[in-house]
Order: structure tokens, then C-alpha cells, then sequence
């Protein structure tokens, strides 16, 4: 059975620290891909990123990198130099699949608040 | 243009009302969805359409009653609802079968409140 946990349930910073949310994922599949989602106050979850099992490159965007262990079975985000406008809900989620199923698995996602 | 647009943002009707969501894409996607947000927890799938057609169906209730008129767009119509259906309902689409598959674009949802 597919489980994502995000132990981390709400995590506060200061700006301009930096901040990592831990995603660990468990499945049987040997395709699967795994997303970040952010969901701000307004509600609407903005895709980040998606990473397919064989792709194990860590990925740095800007302020954000993505830490993929298929050893740990985990998935970590960090954002550096954290900012207020990061403040949001993010969710990790995974999807079984070679083609990629349309079911996400969600976590129950971490609530980040950067204060200024 | 990843952009989904839900309509209305915030809807409140009785439990004997009938009201309709609606979502719409121009992207080109032929998988559609729907799911349900309640505070503080994960969004939870409800429906999905594959090129028009209910591909799945998570035992959702009959008082939510999904519609795929066409390609772009995806109804959700709401009939004698109970106060516990009030939460935040979210579209969501992507392409189907063909890359980048499988990345849901959402839209902002609609707050739904059943008094």
C-alpha cells in the first residue's frame, strides 16, 4: 500500500532561515513518482516539482532544492533564505504507475509560517 | 498556462438547495478531477474523468453528482447536502497518457458552507 508521512506538522522560522520539510514515502512499485504541492492561504495547491523513481539527481530551483534518497525512501524540501511569502501549507504526494496513475497519495502536508 | 478556473469562490446554500460547480481548463488536458478539502487535512480524490468519461469513483455519496460535458470543462452538482460537505473543493487537471502525465494543475477551489 502507498503511504506518504510528513511527520513534521507545523514548523515556524525566522526570514531568511533556511528550512527543510521531510516527506518519507512507502510502496511496493518499482515506477512511482513523487510531487511537492504548495497550497497558500488562498487554497489553491501550486505544483513544485514531480520526480520519477529512476532520477535520483538532487534538483535545486532558485531558493528551493529537493533531496530524493530512494534508500531512506525519503523526498526532502528545503527552501534557503527563507521569505514570508513562503508561508504556506506544502504537501508531498506520490503516484504509483508507469504511466503515473491519476490516484495522489497526499501526506498530510507541513504548515510553514516564516515570520519577518 | 497552467491555469484551472473554478467558479463560484465561495458558495453557501441549505441542506435542500441544488447548486453546480464548475471548473474549466484550456490546457489541452483530457484527465479532470475533483476533491474534497476539509481544514487541515489533505485534499481527498472524489472523481475522475479520462477523455469525458468517469474513469474513477471513490465511492463518493449520490448527492454529488459529477458531469463532463466536454473536454475543458467539469461540473460538480450538489444536491440535498449535509452540513459536513462543507469544505473546500478543488479541480485539478493533467494530461493523460501522453507526458508530462500525471501532474495535477489545480485550480483556487470553491469554499463550500451547507447550512
Amino acid at each position: 500500500a502507498q503511504k506518504v508521512t510528513q511527520a513534521q506538522t507545523e514548523i515556524s522560522v525566522v526570514e531568511k532561515e533556511d528550512v527543510t520539510l521531510d516527506c518519507v514515502y512507502e510502496t511496493r512499485d518499482t515506477t512511482y513518482y513523487l510531487f511537492w504541492y504548495k497550497q497558500p492561504p488562498s487554497g489553491e495547491l501550486v505544483f513544485l516539482i514531480r520526480r520519477n523513481s529512476f532520477d535520483e539527481q538532487n534538483e535545486i530551483s532558485g531558493r528551493y532544492s529537493w533531496n530524493f534518497q530512494k534508500s531512506t525512501s525519503s523526498f526532502n524540501f528545503t527552501i534557503t533564505a527563507s521569505q514570508v511569502v513562503d508561508s504556506a501549507v506544502y504537501f508531498c504526494a506520490l503516484s504509483e504507475g508507469q504511466g503515473g496513475s491519476e490516484k495522489l497519495v497526499f501526506g498530510k502536508g507541513t504548515k510553514l509560517t516564516v515570520n519577518p | 498556462d497552467t491555469e484551472v478556473t473554478q467558479t463560484p469562490k465561495h458558495l453557501v446554500m441549505g441542506m435542500t438547495n441544488k447548486k453546480s460547480l464548475k471548473c474549466e481548463q484550456h490546457m489541452g488536458h483530457r484527465a479532470m478531477y475533483w476533491y474534497k478539502q476539509k481544514a487541515k487535512k489533505p485534499p481527498e480524490l472524489m472523481f475522475v474523468y479520462s477523455y469525458e468519461k468517469l474513469s474513477i469513483n471513490e465511492s463518493v455519496p449520490s448527492r454529488f453528482s459529477p458531469e463532463c460535458p466536454n473536454s475543458s470543462l467539469l461540473n460538480l452538482h450538489l444536491h440535498a447536502l449535509q452540513p459536513e460537505d462543507s469544505a473546500l473543493y478543488l479541480c485539478a487537471s493533467s494530461q493523460y497518457q501522453r507526458p508530462p502525465y500525471n501532474i495535477q494543475y489545480f485550480g483556487a477551489g470553491t469554499r463550500l458552507s451547507v447550512l
